[in-house]
């Protein structure tokens, strides 16, 4: 069984600062790694993906993640942040091995950008 | 292209009802999922349709919770006996097929009196 974890619930932050969001995950199998951004009342959009290849994968809105392996880890990372990426990360797993390729969620971070 | 349409947005209804959520998924995708999110958590995985037929129901709660894709394309969701506890934010994602990106509608706040 899969599982993703999400330690931080909030995380503040001031405008132009630097931010990561970190996310583990627990697999006995290949997995795809991807994290989503929701705002209120929105659903999910995808900030990117990593399926293979390269280890640091760049996104949608100069955002960019980095897969360690050995560290079962998918952190998210964005050199200064602005007001408008006040929102919920979600970072999620699924099983290359699978028939469903269904998603598995961590309980996500909501990065307040302050001014 | 449009996206991922789900009506309706909202839906308050009292316990006990039947309820019935729609996804209108972006056209061409074959693969179909559902997933719920509860307050304060991340979605969570209900069913996943490849074409017309159930691939994978493994996430329905209980046999209240039921779903079609009669024609491959449009999905319903269906909730009998509705109760409190069934309340939530109810998400449609849709792919080309199981192994691209999903892609999620604005989902279907459900509340249950």
């Amino acid at each position: 069984a899969q599982s993703v974890t999400q330690l931080d619930s909030q995380v503040p932050v001031f405008e132009e600062a630097p931010v990561e969001l970190r996310c583990n995950y627990s697999s006995s199998v290949s997995v795809y790694l991807f994290w989503y951004v929701q705002y209120p009342n929105q659903g999910l959009q995808l900030l990117l993906k990593y399926l293979s290849g390269s280890t640091l994968v760049k996104g949608i809105n100069g955002f960019e993640a980095e897969f360690n392996k050995s560290q079962t880890s998918f952190h998210l990372r964005k050199p200064s942040v602005h007001i408008s990426d006040t929102a919920e990360y979600f970072c999620a797993v699924s099983d290359l091995d699978g028939a469903t390729n269904k998603l598995i969620f961590g309980t996500g971070t909501l990065l307040a950008v302050q001014p | 292209g449009a996206g991922v349409s789900q009506t309706p947005s909202n839906k308050v209804t009292e316990k006990g009802k039947y309820v019935e959520l729609r996804c209108d998924p972006i056209s061409g995708h074959t693969a179909l999922y559902w997933y719920r999110q509860s307050l304060g958590q991340g979605p969570e995985f209900l069913i996943y349709f490849q074409g017309t037929g159930a691939a994978d129901d493994s996430g329905l709660p209980n046999d209240r919770f039921f779903a079609v894709r009669p024609e491959g394309s449009v999905s319903t969701l269906k909730i009998q006996r509705t109760e409190r506890g069934d309340s939530a934010v109810y998400l449609c994602a849709s792919s080309w097929d199981n192994n691209q990106p999903q892609h999620f509608g604005d989902g279907t706040r459900l509340s249950i009196l």
